[in-house]
């Protein structure tokens, strides 16, 4: 099977922008979670999507936002963009959530000047 | 609350000796214990998960010890590597349901150098 894969794997942006970064789950997949990694705050969880259902969500600002479509693929959304939403991205797909295996995607490295 | 502490934030070991990192864990309904394995500029890959309901779990060179009593975990690496060099993280997942709304909490990471 393909693993997890995530577009752009790049992306450099200003501030006030918004991005969206996408996912695309292992095949039979049907839970994406996503991941804000930085040096100095580790692996923060973002949120987690279930059959186009976000099911649990972490601590950050509603500028943070994501969504599942059918096919189980997954988009965020950063809107306003800060200094601070510097980081990788990372996504990572399950076949039932996370009391299972989950299987990461490259991450999105984004860079907001 | 939710929180995972992990210790050490860097290792340095010798080629052949053992390696532990330790971590522990605060919500108490948490229920799957998984290690992750990161090599510079690579994806998070599991190298080997617990759950609640085991208390030890090893596979090949690697092991994983749970105490639910006391609320850690932790790894073992056994006659370590160069290769094994690479930043290890814990995580606990939160139970909400139990149909697996679960979220994974992260430790911090721990740096691990194997020197030959």
């Amino acid at each position: 099977k393909a693993g997890v894969t995530q577009t752009p794997r790049y992306l450099i942006k200003t501030r006030g922008q918004q991005v969206t970064l996408s996912c695309s789950p292992i095949s039979g997949h049907r839970s994406v979670s996503w991941y804000q990694q930085t040096p100095g705050q580790g692996l923060q969880f973002l949120f987690e999507y279930f059959s186009e259902t976000q099911r649990n969500k972490g601590n950050f600002p509603g500028r943070f936002s994501g969504r599942q479509f059918s096919n189980s693929r997954s988009e965020m959304n950063v809107s306003t963009l800060e200094l601070g939403d510097s980081a990788l991205y990372l996504c990572a797909s399950s076949s039932r959530g996370t009391r299972e295996t989950q299987y990461f995607g490259p991450g999105t490295r984004l860079l907001v000047l | 609350g939710e929180n995972v502490e992990q210790h050490p934030s860097t290792l340095s070991v010798q080629e052949g000796d053992s390696a532990v990192i330790k971590c522990t864990y605060s919500d108490s309904a948490s229920n799957y214990f998984p290690w992750y394995k990161q090599e510079l500029g690579k994806r998070p890959q599991l190298i080997i998960d617990i759950r609640s309901n085991v208390g030890e779990k090893k596979d090949q060179r690697i092991a994983v010890t749970l105490n639910k009593t006391a609320k850690h975990f932790s790894l073992h690496i056994t006659e370590t590597q160069p290769e094994d060099s690479a930043v290890y993280f814990c995580a606990a997942s939160i139970g909400v349901f139990a149909g697996g709304y679960n979220k994974l909490i992260f430790g911090a990471g721990t740096r691990l150098a194997v020197h030959p």
